[in-house]
């Protein structure tokens, strides 16, 4: 069935460290890929997202690429703060983004100054 | 600012109360909306999917005479916890996707805390 595996935390860096979360996926048809942020006692924020193959989601200095043939979709991130702070959640739905979320099971990141 | 609006943010309550949770759009309209919950350290599990005017459906494993879900209008959707017990205590989210492809959003949640 549809899943998200994505790496196990917590991760800790530096500040002004580069930063990965990788995260691959299973599903049928052509999903829609996401990543979500939320920080300490908050909802989730989307992060970013990319909707078909080799497309690029962008926000906040953060990318991750669309990748078909790995199913793959890795949070990067060039120099991380420390309001970076927080647990990312790789998702993705089947199609669009207008039908349930599968998640990953979260990864924490801790940036020290 | 937020499109998603949930309340109450915390409850604390005893054993055997049954509790609402509101999950309100903003500015927009939604057939759908999506109930999830998280336990500490883990990921967000769906629980069901709210419908406006019809049924909600569930996964599978989530009780539906324990979680009563009312999709009563197209910007409101209730999660009632029925008598609820310490193992309801979780942290629950509700969601909303804007239509037209574009990504859900979520509210910010409701700590559940049963004594």
């Amino acid at each position: 069935g549809d899943s998200v595996t994505q790496m196990e935390g917590p991760v800790t860096l530096s500040e002004e460290a580069f930063l990965t979360i990788n995260c691959t996926y299973t599903a049928t048809g052509y999903p829609s890929l996401f990543w979500y942020v939320q920080y300490p006692g908050e909802g989730l924020q989307l992060l970013l997202k990319a909707t078909k193959a080799d497309d690029k989601g962008s926000n906040k200095g953060f990318e991750a690429t669309y990748r078909k043939e790995t199913t793959s979709f890795h949070l990067e991130k060039g120099s991380v703060q420390v309001s970076d702070s927080a647990v990312y959640f790789c998702a993705h739905t089947p199609q669009g983004g207008s039908e349930k979320l599968v998640f990953g099971k979260g990864t924490k990141l801790t940036v020290n100054p | 600012g937020a499109v998603v609006s949930q309340h109450p943010s915390r409850v604390i309550c005893k054993s055997g109360t049954s509790v609402k949770i509101e999950c309100r759009s903003l500015d927009f309209q939604a057939t759908t909306m999506f109930w999830y919950r998280q336990f500490p350290k883990k990921s967000l599990m769906l629980m069901a999917t709210s419908n406006e005017g019809s049924k909600a459906t569930y996964e599978q494993g989530v009780e539906k005479d324990k979680f009563l879900i009312n999709h009563a209008s197209l910007t409101l959707s209730t999660l009632t916890v029925t008598s609820a017990h310490p193992e309801d205590s979780s942290f629950y989210i509700c969601s909303a996707p804007l239509g037209g492809n574009q990504p859900q959003h979520f509210g910010d949640g409701t700590r559940l805390s049963i004594l």
